[in-house]
């Protein structure tokens, strides 16, 4: 099974500021991975697909990129609704899997 | 709109059964491959199980497999997932998603919990 590695396991930040969350892929995943949000309670939400394609009604401060092995999650302008855990997830072989999830804390 | 509505969650014993049902509205339930999702109580989220459109390919996470089975009943909008064998560590949050073409979990469930204690 594809392993994911997503750092850092939780961050701090101010309104404001831009935020980046990594995911490593133990293997090459082409660029078959998306982004999910899930706030505290809540079902997970898709922000972005294939890696760096934006989820209609996403807003357009969370963006994606990378491909191969190598993935980032950049929130622009940090906003106080975007606290709430991130996850990759990869679909490119079965069994899809998650990473270990980013907690995201407004300072 | 697009409805997915989990049940059938409840405690278990260690080594006993459970059958989950997730009911699907507002889109071509037939149309579309499903999957089913975890979260063990403050962890992180865990895939569980896919199936096709059409039920013909199913797919676990090697931790269920052999254990799990995941089906449909396009009659009834609603898909399955019968879980045998039961371990204390499948005590979780459990959501079903439809995917879309894009491979994209686009709708969730507001999940339903299994506690598996003595």
């Amino acid at each position: 099974a594809v392993q994911m590695t997503q750092s850092p396991s939780s961050l701090s930040a101010s309104v404001g500021d831009r935020v980046t969350i990594t995911c490593r892929a133990s293997q090459y995943i082409r660029n078959d991975l998306g982004w999910y949000q899930q706030k505290p309670g809540k079902a997970p939400k898709v922000l972005i697909f294939a890696a760096s394609s934006l989820q209609s009604g996403v807003p357009s401060r969370f963006s994606g990129s990378g491909s191969g092995t190598d993935f980032t999650l950049t929130i622009s302008t940090l906003q106080p609704e975007d606290l709430a855990t991130y996850y990759c997830l990869q679909d490119y072989s079965y069994p899809w899997t998650f990473g270990q999830g980013t907690r995201v804390e407004i300072k | 709109q697009v409805q997915l509505v989990e049940s059938g969650g409840g405690v278990v014993q260690p080594g006993r059964s459970l059958r989950l049902s997730c009911a699907a509205s507002g889109f071509a339930f037939n149309s579309d491959a499903m999957h089913w999702v975890r979260q063990a109580p403050g962890k992180g989220l865990e895939w569980v199980a896919f199936i096709s459109y059409d039920g013909s390919n199913k797919y676990y996470a090697d931790s269920v497999k052999g254990r799990f089975t995941v089906s449909r009943d396009d009659s009834k909008n609603t898909l399955y997932l019968q879980m045998n064998s039961l371990r204390p560590e499948d005590t979780a949050m459990y959501y079903c998603a439809r995917q879309t073409g894009n491979f994209i979990l686009d709708y969730w469930g507001q999940g339903t919990l299994v506690t598996v204690s003595s």
